[in-house]
């Protein structure tokens, strides 16, 4: 069973540049998460699907953060315009039951 | 929200001894889990485990959800053993809280 995909692996922007990250879940996987993780830090949520429906973005920053999970199965994860403290690496998850699996991780760095 | 405290921080162990890292936790849980960070930053599904024992291998974990607490073992260390443990809680249903992590390192 092929596992999380996620595209780029490694992204260098200038601050206030757009960025764009993709993530294929699992399939069959309803739900779907993006995490932030910092350097040094547990990740945190940043968004929450289930389906193609947004379940939580409470902690989205939607002034410059976007997400969309059209058809209920690839989602996207923009940025714009990129801050210094973008800074991160950026990790998809899904999940059917209750078990979360995770991507590899886009590692985004804005200078 | 749901609070998560790892310990040790940090952990320097010489390849074939054997720790215990704890994770405690500030509410009931529907869901814990343990994950393995890697040095290339991928996190590798170690247990499932919102109550009860487990075993993988050299690994095994033990949640006591009445007491709000999980222990992962890890015994015969190896190198590759190196990278930062997680764990992670849910209450709600929705995402996971994960704590700041438990950093080993294993040294030949």
């Amino acid at each position: 069973e092929a596992g999380v995909a996620q595209s780029p692996r490694y992204k260098i922007i200038e601050k206030r540049q757009s960025v764009a990250f993709w993530c294929n879940p699992i399939s069959g996987h309803a739900t779907l998460y993006w995490y932030q993780q910092i350097l040094g830090q547990g990740p945190k949520l940043l968004i929450q699907f289930q389906n193609n429906g947004v379940v939580d973005d409470s902690q989205l920053p939607k002034d410059r953060f976007s997400a969309e999970r059209l058809k209920g199965v690839d989602s996207t994860l923009k940025i714009q315009p990129a801050k210094l403290e973008d800074s991160a690496v950026y990790l998809c998850a899904s999940s059917f039951a209750g078990e979360q699996y995770f991507g590899p991780g886009t590692r985004l760095t804005v200078t | 929200g749901i609070q998560v405290e790892q310990s040790p921080p940090d952990l320097i162990l010489q390849e074939g001894a054997n720790s215990t890292l704890r994770c405690n936790f500030s509410d009931s849980v529907n869901n814990l889990q343990w994950f393995h960070q890697n040095p290339w930053g991928q996190l590798i599904n170690l247990f499932y485990i919102p109550s009860g024992t487990k075993q993988n291998g050299r690994l095994s974990a033990t949640t006591v959800a009445t007491e709000r607490y999980s222990l992962l073992y890890i015994s015969s260390s190896q190198t590759t053993d190196s990278g930062v443990y997680f764990c992670a809680v849910d209450n709600s249903g929705y995402a996971l809280n994960f704590g700041k992590g438990t950093s080993l390192l294993v040294t030949p």
